[in-house]
């Protein structure tokens, strides 16, 4: 299956900063890589997708790159305020349609 | 829309009881997911379906099992409960496979004691 690793496990950042979040993943045929926020005691719900012909995706305050060659990709957040305060996974799928999570990444805002 | 619902919310097992955890979808999607979450990890697949009448195994299938004779409803089983089923369990559903976004259920905390 797939393997992804995922850093920082915590961030802590000044609110109006910016938060950048970098996933590894094993398997080159993997073309789908979501990522979920998960607020304390919540559901995931995601924020935003990229798929494997695009390098870079952006929504707002919220982006995501990704570089197939060297198999990463990456969560950038900027201007943060206090409600991003969460646990941001980020996913990859495998198989067509089963995505393997990152272990997390718990972002606090300082005010 | 209800979305993704699922019960009970909390549920406490004694070593070796049964259960079934109940997830109900109304957004008419074919693909329906079961992931369990253990503290500072990321969500561990179990089973999936694709469509009715259709499951298959996921990462961590062994101590579990499905079913999903409608489009709306996938339950998860457990038969004999061990400590280390203790976890968050969430079900997920999508209208197709890759690339359409999965969406969650409020998850069910499971705790074997």
């Amino acid at each position: 299956g797939e393997n992804v690793e995922q850093h920082p496990s915590t961030l802590s950042v000044q609110e109006g900063d910016s938060a950048v979040i970098k996933c590894t993943y094993s398997d080159s045929a993997s073309n789908y890589f979501p990522w979920y926020k998960q607020e304390l005691g919540k559901r995931p719900q995601l924020i935003i997708d990229i798929r494997s012909n695009v390098g870079e995706k952006k929504d707002q305050r919220i982006a995501v790159t990704l570089n197939k060659t060297a198999k990463h990709f990456s969560l950038h957040i900027t201007e943060t305020q206090p409600e991003d305060s969460a646990v941001y996974f980020c996913a990859a799928s495998y198989n067509d349609y089963k995505l393997s999570f990152g272990a997390g990444t718990t972002v606090t805002v300082r005010a | 829309n209800a979305g993704v619902t699922q019960t009970p919310k909390f549920r406490i097992l004694k070593i070796g009881q049964s259960m079934t955890l109940q997830c109900t979808q109304d957004m008419n999607h074919n693909y329906m997911y079961w992931y369990r979450q253990d503290p500072g990890m990321g969500l561990k697949l179990i089973y999936y379906s694709v469509g009715a009448g259709i499951t298959d195994k996921g990462e961590v299938p062994n101590g579990y099992n499905v079913s999903r004779s409608t489009t709306e409803d996938f339950p998860l089983r457990l038969e004999l409960a061990a400590p280390s089923q203790t976890s968050v369990y969430f079900c997920a559903s999508s209208y197709s496979g890759t690339g359409d976004e999965q969406y969650f259920g409020p998850g069910t905390r499971l705790t074997v004691t």
